[in-house]
């Protein structure tokens, strides 16, 4: 199975903030990479696939890139309603693995 | 509007069996893929498996293999899983989850999702 490592496990920034997590793989996934962001107690939503095409109706403020085994997802003018856990997930063959999430605080 | 609606909170007995159902409207259900992904309440996402509605083909997670089975009824635009031999770490919400199958041009992922099914596995 491909694995997933994020990092970091948690992030603490201010409003107006720009942050950065990163997502690793294991091998070579080409660009069959997604995130999601997931609020407590809801189901997870999709923001990115393909490594950097968002998903529609997802603002401009959040952005994917990377290929291969390296991916980033930036979220720009951070603000208190992107609080929340965010996942990336490999589908380029299965399984189709999860990293382990990062949690996201405002300060 | 899409919408994958599932079906109630379960809890059942070690050793027993658990379905899970995911009915589908707002879209052509043979349009798209059904995946399952679970997740052990405080803990991640862990993908299970997915089943192609149009032909019933599937695909499990080697660590369901053997346990799990994923079906589909056209007729009502509704997709399963059943979880057999339940243990306590089977305890988790349980969703489902749509994806348009890729083509030569794009390979999107889980678009839509359903509200999640709570499955506790307790004596």
């Amino acid at each position: 199975d491909i694995q997933m490592t994020q990092s970091p496990s948690s992030l603490s920034a201010s409003v107006g903030d720009r942050v950065t997590i990163t997502c690793r793989a294991s091998q070579d996934i080409r660009k069959y990479l997604a995130w999601f962001q997931q609020k407590p107690g809801k189901a997870p939503k999709s923001l990115i696939y393909a490594a950097s095409s968002l998903e529609s109706g997802v603002p401009s403020k959040f952005s994917g890139s990377g290929s291969g085994t390296d991916f980033t997802l930036t979220i720009s003018n951070l603000q208190a309603e992107d609080v929340g856990t965010y996942y990336c997930q490999q589908y380029n063959s299965y399984p189709h693995t999860f990293g382990q999430g990062t949690r996201l605080e405002i300060k | 509007q899409v919408q994958l609606v599932q079906s109630g909170a379960e809890v059942k007995k070690p050793g027993a069996s658990v379905r899970v159902s995911c009915k589908a409207s707002g879209f052509t259900f043979t349009d798209y893929h059904i995946h399952w992904v679970r997740q052990p309440l405080g803990q991640g996402l862990e993908w299970m498996g997915r089943i192609n509605p149009n032909n019933g083909g599937t695909s499990y997670a080697q660590k369901f293999q053997g346990r799990v089975t994923m079906t589909r009824d056209m007729s009502v635009t509704t997709a399963y899983m059943e979880l057999n031999r339940l243990r306590s770490d089977d305890t988790a919400v349980y969703y489902c989850a749509r994806v348009v199958p890729c083509t030569t041009l794009v390979c999107s992922s889980l678009d839509s999702w359903g509200q999640g099914t709570l499955v506790t596995v307790s004596s």
